[in-house]
């Protein structure tokens, strides 16, 4: 099992540039998460799929747009990259929603110039 | 609303020493609680996790943690610091009423281990 995958590893991008970060999970798991994390902020919710087909904001979903496109895949887009945007993007997935543990991919180093 | 309070950012301890990485939460329900950890570069994995069974819980690596009701404190423990310890530990809660269960996290400790 290779867990939860995550690409790219490492992406700079120019202001007003586009981009899609790829997750794919294999642990058969219904929900998927978009967490960015930032020096002294911990890890913030950007949006969640709590199962196929369904997709809802988290805390700070504004700039980001997301896909479930099936079961394994959960992307998320960033339609015109901004620098308050450079950060790291964890995609993680749960069997059931909170209530267990949650499996975290390698993560996206993302730099916006 | 759900909250985590984890108290200083940064810890450093001796090798061989007593780790204690502090965690308060706050919840309405009854909380689920988990303890992550994040070696440099790389995502976070569970250390453990509590859900209303024992309340002192094992993890992985010699780790373990207890839940304290009356404090609202789930503080994570290992007797004796190894130099593989050093990473950033996360403190996490999810209030398991019905519904999604929406997870916070704490911002952090990061765990120094001195030779």
């Amino acid at each position: 099992n290779a867990g939860v995958t995550q690409t790219p590893k490492f992406q700079v991008l120019k202001t007003g540039q586009s981009m899609t970060l790829q997750c794919a999970q294999d642990m058969n798991h219904n929900s998927m998460y978009w967490y960015r994390q930032d020096p002294g902020m911990g890890l913030r919710l950007i949006y969640y799929s709590a199962s196929e087909g369904t997709t809802d904001k988290g805390e700070v979903p504004n700039g980001y747009n997301v896909s479930r496109l099936n079961k394994r895949e959960f992307s998320l887009r960033l339609e015109s990259a901004a620098p308050s945007q450079t950060s790291v993007y964890f995609c993680a997935s749960s069997d059931r929603q909170g209530l267990t543990a949650q499996y975290f991919g390698p993560g996206t180093r993302l730099l916006v110039l | 609303a759900q909250s985590v309070t984890q108290l200083g950012s940064h810890v450093s301890v001796s090798e061989g020493a007593l780790v204690l990485l502090r965690c308060n939460y706050s919840s309405s329900v009854p909380p689920y609680l988990f303890w992550y950890v994040q070696y440099p570069n790389q995502g976070l994995q569970l250390l453990l996790k509590y859900t209303s069974a024992a309340t002192l819980v094992k993890g992985i690596n010699g780790f373990e943690a207890e839940f304290k009701k009356s404090e609202t404190s789930f503080h994570l423990t290992k007797p004796s610091a190894h130099m593989s310890d050093a990473a950033e530990y996360f403190c996490a809660v999810s209030d398991g009423a019905g519904g999604y269960q929406k997870v916070t996290f704490g911002i952090g400790t990061k765990l120094q281990v001195i030779p």
